[in-house]
């Protein structure tokens, strides 16, 4: 069975700041990764993925995460921090093989900006 | 490119009561996932339909049913609904079933 978890339902930092949210991950194969965020009254917008290949993954709007096996980890990271980043952020694995595609998500962080 | 759109947006049942909640896929798509996202937690997979067939199914009593159509689009039906019920519940479509999943706005379900 996979499962994630997600190290701080909230995390607050300045605009400006390094923003860092942690995601652990239990997987029994090798996993995809990814990251999404959630604005307020929305869907799902996907940030960035790990699929294989590269262990540093760049994605939308500043963001990158890094795959770690041997840590079990996929922290998103972003250098500095914009009142427009303020969201709730989810990590979810699922499994490289299989029918099919279900993603299996953390509880959420929410990130808020403080000016 | 139109997306992933579901209706209604937000709607108000009683317990009991059925419910059925539709999402028309992105173009070009044959895939569509449900989410179920309780308050405060992370999106729970309920089924996933590929070519109008069920091709997987996360952990909800058989209440929870739907249906893919010829043209992709998907209907997600609740019955004999309980207040636990209560929750966003988001489509997801894809180009096919391994591909990268595309989420609509989700419709906000309240049972009373």
């Amino acid at each position: 069975a996979q499962s994630v978890t997600q190290l701080g339902s909230h995390v607050s930092v300045s605009e400006g700041a390094l923003v860092l949210l942690r995601c652990n991950y239990s997987s029994s194969v090798p996993p995809y990764l990814f990251w999404y965020v959630q604005y307020p009254n929305q869907g799902l917008q996907l940030l960035l993925k790990y699929t294989t290949g590269a262990t540093l993954v760049k994605g939308i709007n500043g963001f990158e995460a890094e795959f770690k096996k041997s840590e079990t980890s996929f922290h998103l990271t972003k250098p500095s921090a914009h009142m427009s980043d303020a969201a709730e952020y989810f990590c979810a694995v699922r499994n490289s093989g299989g029918s099919n595609y279900k993603l299996t998500f953390g509880k959420g962080t929410l990130l808020t900006v403080n000016p | 490119e139109t997306g992933v759109t579901q209706s209604p947006t937000h709607l108000i049942k009683t317990r009991g009561q059925q419910v059925t909640l539709r999402c028309s896929s992105q173009s070009g798509h044959n895939t569509v996932s449900w989410y179920q996202q309780a308050l405060g937690q992370g999106p729970q997979f309920i089924f996933q339909y590929y070519r109008e067939e069920e091709n997987g199914r996360g952990n909800f009593p058989p209440r929870f049913s739907g249906l893919q159509f010829p043209n992709y689009s998907s209907e997600l039906n609740v019955n004999a609904l309980e207040l636990d019920d209560s929750a966003l519940y988001l489509c997801a479509s894809s180009p096919q079933f391994a591909g990268e999943l595309f989420f609509g706005e989700g419709s906000r379900l309240t049972v009373l």
